[in-house]
């Protein structure tokens, strides 16, 4: 089956702890992609990968880090998180941008809490 | 700086009262306008893919309409579980996507 998947699905932490949250897909997506989703805010773009070993950051970047070291793994990670880091995490992957097939597919999201 | 409106935040239709969700958009070089439903907990779920002004598509009792500056959701005859979150994105010349805020819509039996 065509999916992505992430992990942990629910994260409760403390402020300072590094934590990382796993995202594969099993589609050969070039894109991947990191959102954060908060009330009255939308989904917003963390970061995203045009293909491995690239990665630009998105409109909400401070406090994250990514890697793509494979093409199906897109890990996020949080060196120290902080309580505005509490939110809602999708992962998601496209096949391309531009090229006729941008719909993107979501994993189920991460909820994080930072306290 | 490219941007995606919603409106209206939310929206309460009777079952099969027809309605229109509004995406206003402000991007450089639209390559695609997208629509996604999402559910409560759940990821969004791709919808359509708009590529230039005049295109449509449809699905069921949903129809996606674009101009060079928005889009409509035509939703036809409602049901309750066309209730959902429908979420409107964009991208432009750059490798981001922008997504507005959504459109809560509750379909009443």
């Amino acid at each position: 089956e065509a999916q992505v998947t992430q992990n942990p699905r629910y994260l409760i932490t403390v402020t300072g702890k590094k934590l990382t949250v796993t995202c594969s897909q099993n589609m050969n997506h070039e894109y991947m992609s990191w959102y954060r989703q908060d009330p009255g805010l939308g989904l917003r773009q963390i970061y995203y990968s045009m293909n491995v070993e690239v990665t630009d950051k998105g409109d909400v970047p401070e406090g994250y880090k990514v890697s793509r070291k494979e093409k199906r793994n897109f890990p996020l990670i949080l060196e120290s998180p902080s309580p505005n880091q509490t939110s809602l995490y999708f992962c998601a992957s496209t096949l391309g941008v531009g090229q006729g097939s941008d719909e993107q597919f979501f994993g189920p999201g991460t909820r994080l809490t930072v306290l | 700086e490219d941007q995606v409106t919603q409106s209206p935040e939310a929206l309460r239709l009777q079952e099969g009262e027809s309605s229109s969700l509004n995406c206003s958009y402000t991007v450089s070089g639209l390559r695609g306008l997208f629509w996604y439903r999402q559910d409560p907990g759940k990821g969004p779920e791709f919808l359509f893919t708009l590529y230039s002004a005049g295109e449509e598509k449809e699905k069921e009792r949903l129809k996606a309409t674009l101009t060079k500056k928005e889009s409509f959701l035509h939703i036809t005859a409602p049901k309750p579980e066309d209730s959902a979150t429908y979420l409107c994105a964009v991208i432009g010349a750059g490798n981001q996507f922008y997504f507005g805020t959504g459109t809560s819509l509750t379909v009443i039996p």
